[in-house]
């Protein structure tokens, strides 16, 4: 299974939005409705910010929002603040009970 | 509070077997599958796979098949990884991570264990 494809950075000035794309095929991202986003911070655990690709957990801000189209999924950050710099990774349901994260990215404020 | 909570960094020689632990509290544990990811330094999130936490059947990811051996207590509520023959390339940072939906929404990961592999 390889890795979903991200781009390695973005950014964005303060009160912008940013949208990283997560590429895949249609054997994951494209095949189910089951990708996640999490954001990690250096030196911290991943945070889930999306899942089944547009629901938030509660307490996750709105200005973070998900999308799907085909074999390509998206994560939007709007109203960028500082504290949104950090790596952000998708992951998808993959088939077979298997799972698999994109490569990652990191998002400059 | 619902947490995991994993055991402490690990310096083991090549060769050698570590075994990471994962305590879950404040949760039923059998209710939600249990996830391992790892992420070597510098580098991004690799799944490894998952238990089943109510049939304590695994299932492990390509690439992660031999060396690597998911299991369960759940007398106490926890999660096991152990990685046997140990390489210089398994140094990373290894996490669990509560899926809370069963379709890879992981709503809660442990602080992760820094394992490192050096002679």
């Amino acid at each position: 299974q390889s890795a979903l494809t991200q781009p390695p950075s973005a950014s964005g000035s303060p009160g912008q939005s940013v949208t990283i794309s997560c590429t895949g095929t249609s054997s994951d991202v494209g095949g189910y409705n089951y990708v996640s986003w999490y954001q990690q911070h250096p030196g911290k655990a991943p945070k889930l910010m999306i899942y089944d690709v547009t629901e938030r957990p509660s307490g996750v801000p709105d200005r973070f929002s998900g999308s799907k189209s085909g074999n390509t999924a998206s994560l939007t950050v709007s109203g960028l603040q500082a504290e949104d710099e950090a790596d952000y990774y998708c992951s998808s349901y993959a088939g077979n009970n298997n799972f698999v994260f994109g490569t990652g990215t990191k998002v400059t404020v | 509070q619902v947490q995991l909570v994993q055991s402490g960094s690990e310096l083991k020689k090549p060769g050698a077997s570590v075994k990471v632990s994962c305590k879950a509290s404040g949760y039923m544990f059998t209710a939600y599958p249990m996830n391992w990811v790892r992420q070597a330094p510098g580098q991004g999130l690799e799944w490894m796979g998952w238990t089943n936490t109510n049939t304590g059947n695994p299932t492990y990811a390509q690439g992660f098949t031999g060396r690597f051996a998911f299991s369960l207590d759940t007398s106490v509520n926890t999660a096991y990884l152990q990685i046997s023959s140990l390489k210089a390339e398994d140094t990373a940072v290894y996490y669990c991570a509560r899926d809370f939906t069963g379709n890879g929404a992981f709503d809660i990961w442990g602080q992760g264990t820094v394992v490192t592999v050096s002679s």
